[in-house]
């Protein structure tokens, strides 16, 4: 098993721009989450998905969308980049919600300029 | 507002040494408590999961507790290495109904081994 991979690991885009990180698992996980992770913050929750075709906002979704087509794809959006989008962001995976383990992919580093 | 606080933030201790790590939460009432290890550069990646009836999990040489009524749990490393050094991170899971996520972070520990 390859586990959650994402890509790109590191990207850098112009104010304004569009792009979309992938995220993929091969666990056969209904629930899939997205985070950021910025220095001095705990992780925070942008979208989750419980399985496929269902979607729902976390913590911090503005300016990200999301859509679950199928059970091994979760890829994530950025509709206009901002500078405060600079982060690195964490694809997640577990079997279900309550009280399973989730696996984390490697993450993408973003730098929006 | 739920809280996970962490402490110390960074700590270096010499390898073979033991050590304690600490995470206060105000996540009530709560499912369970994780911690993870997150090396730099890397995902994090799961130790323990305790549900609030648990007051004890090991995972090789990391013991987590859980003490519910104070609200507090540590993170004990045994016998630290140099692959230890990492940042060390608390999560706690409040009690939530289907499609609800509402994980808590915290902020996280950054552990150094040094030989």
């Amino acid at each position: 098993n390859a586990g959650v991979t994402q890509t790109p690991k590191f990207q850098v885009l112009k104010t304004g721009q569009s792009m979309t990180l992938q995220c993929a698992q091969d666990m056969n996980h209904e629930y899939m989450s997205w985070y950021r992770q910025d220095p001095g913050m705990g992780l925070r929750l942008i979208h989750y998905s419980v399985g496929a075709g269902i979607t729902d906002q976390g913590e911090v979704p503005n300016g990200y969308n999301v859509s679950r087509s199928t059970t091994e794809d979760f890829p994530l959006r950025l509709l206009s980049a901002a500078p405060s989008q600079t982060s690195v962001y964490f694809c997640a995976s577990s079997y279900s919600w309550a009280g399973e383990t989730q696996y984390f992919g490697p993450g993408t580093r973003l730098l929006v300029l | 507002k739920n809280q996970v606080e962490q402490s110390p933030q960074s700590l270096i201790i010499l390898e073979g040494k033991n050590c304690t790590l600490q995470c206060n939460y105000t996540v009530s009432p709560f499912s369970n408590l994780r911690w993870y290890k997150q090396d730099t550069g890397r995902g994090p990646v799961s130790l323990t999961i305790m549900t609030f009836s648990e007051n004890t999990k090991s995972n090789g040489r990391y013991t987590a507790t859980l003490d519910a009524d104070t609200k507090q749990s540590s993170l004990h490393i045994t016998a630290s290495q140099l692959s230890d050094s990492a940042s060390y991170i608390c999560v706690v899971s409040p009690i939530s109904n289907f499609g609800n996520e509402k994980l808590t972070f915290g902020t996280g520990t950054r552990l150094t081994i040094i030989p």
